[in-house]
C-alpha cells in the first residue's frame, strides 16, 4: 500500500506570508497527487489535481508542484479565507490514500 | 449544477447496522466512478470504498471489507453503503465524492463531495 506523510502537521502564519506544505508518498507515483482544503464543518475542497494543475475556480495564488516522490503545495499570499487544513491524495493506487493533514492557523 | 446528497446517517448501536444514500443530481450518474470517504471526529480523511461507473469494479479499505458493500443504481442516479457489524471506530462523517479524470484517462481526483453524513456507533 501506498503510504503518504505531510509536514509540517501544523503550521501558523500571518495574512501575505507564503505558505508551504510538503506531502510524500512512499513510492513512485508519477503525478498521480491531489490537494484538498477543508474548513471546519464543511467538505473537502479540491484545490491542484494532478500534482500542478489548478481546479477550476481555485484562486492562483495556490500551486502545485512535483520533484520525484515529494509534492508541494504553495500559498503564495496567505489570505484570511484560507486558514484550513490541507490535505494530500495520491490517486495511483485504488485506494486513493489520503495523507493526515496540515492545518494552518493564524500567528 | 452538481449536487451530491448524502442520507441515512444516525446513532446506531455497536454489532449494528445501517445504509448510506448519495443522491446525484447535475451529471451524467452513470458516466462517473464514485466513492465513499470518511472522516472521524478531530481526525483526517480516510478513504473507505469506491466503486466504477459500471459497477463492475469495486474496492474496499481493509478496515471496513467484509464488513460494508458499495453499490449503485445509474437509473436513480443513486449510491449506497451498506455498513454491517458496526463498531465505534466506524464513528465518522462520511461524504460521497466523484471522481474524474484529466482528459479523460489522466490522473483521477474527487472533484464534487457532498456535505455528509454522520454516523455515530455508540450504546
Amino acid at each position: 500500500d501506498i503510504q503518504m506523510t505531510q509536514s509540517p502537521s501544523s503550521l501558523s502564519a500571518s495574512v501575505g506570508d507564503r505558505v508551504t506544505i510538503t506531502c510524500r508518498a512512499s513510492q513512485r507515483i508519477s503525478r498521480y497527487l491531489n490537494w484538498y482544503q477543508q474548513k471546519p464543518g464543511k467538505a473537502p475542497r479540491l484545490l491542484i489535481y494532478a500534482a500542478s494543475s489548478l481546479q477550476s475556480g481555485v484562486p492562483s495564488r495556490f500551486s502545485g508542484s512535483r520533484s520525484g516522490t515529494d509534492f508541494t503545495l504553495t500559498i503564495s499570499s496567505l489570505q484570511p479565507e484560507d486558514f484550513a487544513t490541507y490535505f494530500c491524495q495520491e490517486s495511483d493506487s485504488d485506494r486513493r490514500t489520503f495523507g493526515p493533514g496540515t492545518k494552518v492557523d493564524i500567528k | 449544477e452538481v449536487y451530491l446528497v448524502e442520507s441515512g446517517g444516525s446513532l446506531v448501536k455497536p454489532g449494528g447496522s445501517l445504509r448510506l444514500s448519495c443522491a446525484a443530481s447535475g451529471f451524467s450518474f452513470s458516466n462517473y466512478d464514485m466513492h465513499w470517504v470518511r472522516q472521524a471526529p478531530g481526525k483526517g480523511l480516510e478513504w473507505v470504498s469506491s466503486i466504477s461507473r459500471s459497477g463492475l469494479y469495486i474496492y474496499y479499505a481493509d478496515s471496513v471489507k467484509g464488513r460494508f458493500t458499495i453499490s449503485r443504481d445509474n437509473a436513480r442516479n443513486s449510491l449506497f453503503l451498506q455498513m454491517n457489524s458496526l463498531t465505534g471506530e466506524d464513528t465518522a462523517v462520511y461524504y460521497c465524492a466523484r471522481e474524474d479524470q484529466e482528459l479523460s484517462l489522466g490522473p483521477p481526483f474527487f472533484d464534487y463531495w457532498g456535505q455528509g453524513s454522520l454516523v455515530t456507533v455508540s450504546s
